[in-house]
This record gives C-alpha cells, structure tokens and sequence, in this order.
C-alpha cells in the first residue's frame, strides 16, 4: 500500500501570502493518479487538482498543483481568506485510494 | 447539476449492522465508478470501497474487508453500503463519491456511530 505524507501538518499563514503545501509518497505514483482537496468544516471534501496539476472546473487559478514521481505540491499563490482550509492529496492505485493525513491552513 | 444524497446512518450497537443509501441524479448513473469514503470524528479522509459502472470490480479497504459490501442497482440510481459486524472504530461520517481515479463530486454524509 502507497503511503501518502502531508506536510506541514499545520500552516499558518496571513492571506495574501504564498501556501506551499508538501505530499510524498513512500513508493512512485502515476501523475495521473494524484489528486487534491479541499475540506471546511462540516462540509465535504471538494476537488481541486487532479492528475497532479489539472484544476477542476470551478477551481480559482491562484491554485496550482506540480510534481511527479514520489513528490507533489500543491501551491495557493496568495491566500484569500476563504481558503484557510485543511487540504488532501490522494492517490489512486492497484490497491484502491489512499489519502495523506492533511493539511490544516489557518489564518496566522 | 449532479446530486449524491447518502441516508441509512444511526446509532447501532457493535455487532450490529446498517445498510447505507446513496440517491444519484444528475449525471447518467451507470457510466460511472462509485465509491464510499468515511471520515472519523476529529480524523482524516479513509477509503472504504468502490464499485465500477457495471459492478464488474469491486475493492474494498483492509479494513472492513469481510465485513462491508458494496452494491448498487442502476435502475434506481443508487449506490449501496452494507455494514456487518460493525466496531467503534466504523464510527465515522461516510460519503459516496463518484469518479475514478479522482472523485470529483462528493456527497454530503451520513454519520455512523458504533456504540453500546
């Protein structure tokens, strides 16, 4: 089983600045099989990236997702206050979905 | 606009055993994989099964391997969870998800809770 790690675990941020949010992977995983999300309280989770870097319709392109092979990014490049949120990365493979642990993005 | 509505979640004793619902509309229901997504208290996001279009392929997590089964019945539109042999540890709030290999439209949950 893929294992996916989320880091930081917490963020703290003002908005109008840059988030970086980090997921590795402890084995390989197909570009095309990683996607993120967004969750807020109470709510469920909501697509951002799939395949690694394409938005989801809908998705703000202050949004941006980026790696490959063990190592993904998601990047917000500056921060609305809306988007303080705990975010997902996800990978798809033989053996079903596996999530990381989450991000937690909160107003510094 | 594509709607998943989940019912059938409660307060079952361990041991005990619940038949969750998913209602699609919306989007032409048996072209696509389903699949079920539990979140406990507090937690992160956990896999529990997916289905494909024509249930030709099913998965389950480790976890309720055994125990759960995934169903569903194109006709009506609907996805199924069958939750036997229930622990504390399936307290959790499940969504039904469509999509594959992401899943791009999400319920908005039923709360299972596993307690005497």
């Amino acid at each position: 089983e893929i294992v996916l790690t989320q880091s930081p675990g917490t963020l703290s941020l003002s908005p109008g600045e840059r988030a970086t949010l980090s997921c590795r992977a402890s084995q390989s995983v197909s570009s095309s099989y990683l996607a993120w999300y967004q969750q807020k309280p109470g709510q469920a989770p909501r697509l951002l990236i799939y395949g690694a870097s394409s938005r989801a319709t809908g998705i703000p392109d202050r949004f941006s997702g980026s790696g490959s092979g063990t190592d993904f990014t998601l990047t917000i490049s500056r921060l609305e206050p809306e988007d303080f949120a705990v975010y997902y990365c996800q990978q798809y493979g033989s053996s079903g979905y596996t999530f990381g642990q989450g991000t937690k993005l909160e107003i510094k | 606009e594509v709607q998943l509505v989940e019912s059938g979640g409660g307060l079952v004793k361990p041991g005990g055993s619940l038949r969750l619902s998913c209602a699609a509309s919306g989007f032409t229901f048996s072209s696509y994989s389903m699949n079920w997504v539990r979140q406990a208290p507090g937690k992160g996001l956990e896999w529990v099964s997916s289905i494909s279009s024509s249930s030709s392929y099913i998965y389950y997590a480790d976890s309720v391997k055994g125990r759960f089964t995934i169903s569903r019945d194109n006709a009506k539109n609907s996805l199924y969870l069958q939750m036997n042999s229930l622990r504390a540890e399936d307290t959790a709030v499940y969504y039904c998800a469509r999509g594959m290999p992401s899943l791009r439209y999400w319920g908005q949950g039923t709360l299972v809770t596993v307690s005497s």
